[in-house]
């Protein structure tokens, strides 16, 4: 099954940026897209399609992707963007739902 | 507004049956894909399946296949997730969500999602 990897945790200081890596065996072949989780609350879609941000999400958050590697790259932290962010891609996968989420990278803001 | 409104909380124990409910609005429910996915507490997402409400196309996560039923009543505009037996490892948050387009394979991005519903299985 196809798998993708999140560093556990990446902690940053408030107005610096944070860059969080999702990495997948020929990702650079599949839309990758990025979800926010708050303590308590749904996941929220913040980018898809590789670098799309849905409206209402700041231009701060922006998405990339090589080869690889897919990153959602967040500028000028503030300490409201203390969550966990998954990435998420298909991989077709016959009769079954070719839906994968990386294990989720906790941000911390210092 | 397009809402997924989920059922409540629910508190079972070990070998009972449940089943819990997603209900959309501001949108037409059986054009759009709907996911079950599951988060144990502290733990990542991890999808259960997904359900095609216009014509109950159902299509579950290996791990889920067989421990879980997924249906959809489109008269209703709701989704559920049940169980004939629960476990104790069976207990997590569960949130539906809803994808981005209409129609398709099931294979777009998840764009709106319930407030998710928690089920908490005592031995």
């Amino acid at each position: 099954s196809y798998v993708l990897t999140q560093p556990p945790s990446v902690s940053v200081a408030p107005g610096k940026t944070a860059r969080i890596t999702c990495g997948g065996n020929n990702i650079g072949s599949k839309s990758v897209h990025w979800y926010q989780q708050k303590p308590g609350q749904a996941p929220v879609l913040v980018i898809f399609r590789d670098s799309d941000r849905p409206s209402g999400i700041p231009e701060r958050l922006s998405g990339s992707k090589s080869e690889n590697t897919a990153s959602l790259t967040i500028s000028r932290v503030e300490a409201g963007d203390e969550a966990v962010f998954y990435c998420q891609v298909w991989n077709s996968d016959g009769d079954h739902p070719g839906v994968v989420f990386g294990g989720g990278t906790k941000l911390t803001v210092l | 507004e397009v809402q997924l409104v989920q059922s409540g909380a629910e508190v079972k124990k070990s070998g009972e049956s449940l089943k819990i409910s997603c209900k959309g609005s501001g949108f037409n429910f059986a054009n759009y894909w709907v996911a079950w996915v599951r988060q144990v507490p502290g733990k990542g997402l991890e999808l259960m399946g997904i359900i095609y409400p216009g014509t109950s196309n159902t299509r579950y996560s290996p791990s889920f296949q067989g421990q879980v039923t997924i249906s959809a009543d489109k008269s209703m505009s709701t989704a559920y997730l049940q169980w004939s037996t629960l476990k104790a490892s069976d207990t997590a948050i569960y949130y539906c969500a809803r994808q981005n387009s209409v129609g398709g394979d099931g294979s777009g991005y998840w764009i709106s999602w319930g407030q998710g519903t928690l089920v908490t299985v005592s031995s």
